[in-house]
């Protein structure tokens, strides 16, 4: 079957850094994408990768390794905004996105 | 000037009704999505369409179905509701069919259904 896995909930202080993991096991691969969802709204895109490496976008990165299975977003200079849901998803063979549950992030003063 | 918008936001109703919720896009976009976000926070597709194919997920229930009235509405119909419904609804849409590999979706507010 299809596996997207990330932790359930992490958390970080404000001001400093966080890497939150996505491991995936899927029916192909096209590409990883990482959203934000806060609390009762709708996810929002964050970024893609489908080579392998880190793409960097202000204070978010985000990293894969199609051999390993693996991608991480990391969060620098953490802002109380940025408490959210962080969701890990993998467009398959099919075109199809699969959607990890979400890491639960929890930013403290 | 929302870019999807979904009507109602909450939804409360009673286990064996019909109910539909409305989905609009206003982005221009060709291909729409239906999610349901249950409990445990997992996303799931459930229907991609667009005006050459409705792709529908197989694991959902036959009571379930899309209405595309026009390229930028795509409405969910659900028949005999049950409470394992009981769920968040979130309608999507992207500019490009899904074979695009970078085809980022943008997501309306979701719909709270609550089946009693």
């Amino acid at each position: 079957g299809q596996n997207i896995d990330q932790p359930t909930e992490m958390t970080a202080t404000e001001g400093a850094i966080v890497q939150i993991n996505c491991t995936y096991q899927t029916s192909g691969f096209n590409g990883l994408f990482w959203y934000q969802q806060h609390a009762g709204e709708a996810p929002t895109f964050l970024s893609y990768n489908v080579l392998d490496g880190l793409e960097e976008k202000g204070r978010f990165s985000s990293f894969l390794s199609r051999s390993k299975g693996y991608s991480y977003l990391l969060l620098k200079e953490l802002q109380m905004k940025d408490s959210a849901s962080y969701l890990c998803a993998v467009k398959d063979s099919n075109y199809q996105l699969i959607w990890g549950a979400g890491t639960k992030l929890i930013i403290k003063p | 000037d929302t870019a999807v918008s979904q009507t109602p936001k909450y939804l409360v109703t009673q286990m064996g009704n019909d109910k539909s919720i409305k989905c609009e896009q206003n982005l221009g976009h060709d291909t729409m999505y239906w999610y349901k976000q249950d409990s445990k926070k997992f996303l799931k597709i459930m229907f991609s369409y667009n005006n050459k194919e409705l792709i529908i997920n197989e694991t959902v229930p036959n009571r379930f179905s899309p209405k595309s009235p026009d390229k930028a509405h795509l409405n969910l119909h659900i028949n005999s509701l049950e409470l394992g419904d009981s769920a968040v609804y979130f309608c999507a849409s992207s500019p490009r069919t899904s074979e695009i590999l970078l085809n980022e979706q943008f997501f309306g507010p979701g719909t709270r259904l609550t089946v009693l």
